[in-house]
């Protein structure tokens, strides 16, 4: 079964603008972490962001936040600010259990910078 | 600064050819993973480690085999190599909770 869910294969935003990026995920364990990572053309996965399931608050980490509704068990990535230097493939990846061992991703999404 | 590093960058394989890929760690993380990426694709986990001696499945394990003796090395091994193991490969590592840290990965190509 599909735990990670991105549904935008691509996604353009102009240089300067807010973009989000769309995560779904599956899990039935109360305990879960969820990340977020970069791919650039160059090919290096650069970890962006994390969000506990039971952390109270969104996590933010300069111009990134993810935003979080458990309900609705969706993740998030919010880019402020776009540059064009973020644009890459972006990834939202999945850990279950307090201490889960298996991590896995999402299928991505291309976003594209323009200038 | 080390952290996760993999050799070889690049291998051609021919079909039928065995070869290891290698990946060690100097954070000192129990958790260590190898992924595959096709092109244009997300990333598949093929086996993981939560420690030393200890190693499990992930969603891709068939044509691997991996072992973990010590908490640095987790070697990936590719028995018989195939066409459809031409792909990407990454090591991760991360802390028992926490997000993994990867290296820069393996492009294997099998002719």
């Amino acid at each position: 079964a599909q735990k990670i869910t991105q549904t935008q294969p691509g996604m353009f935003v102009q240089e300067k603008e807010a973009v989000t990026l769309d995560c779904t995920y599956d899990t039935s364990d109360p305990s879960y972490g969820l990340f977020w990572y970069k791919q650039p053309s160059s090919g290096e996965m650069i970890f962006l962001i994390y969000q506990g399931s039971y952390d109270q608050q969104n996590a933010t980490e300069g111009r990134y936040s993810l935003n979080f509704q458990k309900a609705r068990k969706s993740a998030n990535l919010v880019i402020s600010a776009s540059q064009l230097g973020d644009s890459a493939m972006y990834f939202c990846a999945m850990r279950e259990g307090r201490y889960g061992n298996k991590l896995v991703f999402g299928a991505g999404t291309i976003l594209r910078v323009k200038s | 600064n080390a952290g996760v590093t993999q050799t070889p960058k690049f291998r051609i394989l021919k079909i039928g050819q065995s070869m290891t890929l290698q990946c060690t760690q100097d954070m000192n993380h129990n958790y260590m993973y190898w992924y595959r990426q096709d092109p244009g694709m997300g990333l598949k986990l093929i086996y993981y480690s939560v420690g030393a001696g200890i190693t499990d499945k992930g969603e891709v394990p068939n044509g691997y085999n991996v072992s973990r003796s010590t908490t640095e090395d987790f070697p990936l091994r590719l028995e018989l190599a195939a066409p459809s193991q031409t792909s990407v490969y990454f090591c991760a590592s991360s802390p028992t909770a926490g997000g993994a840290f990867f290296g820069q990965g393996t492009r294997l190509t099998v002719v």
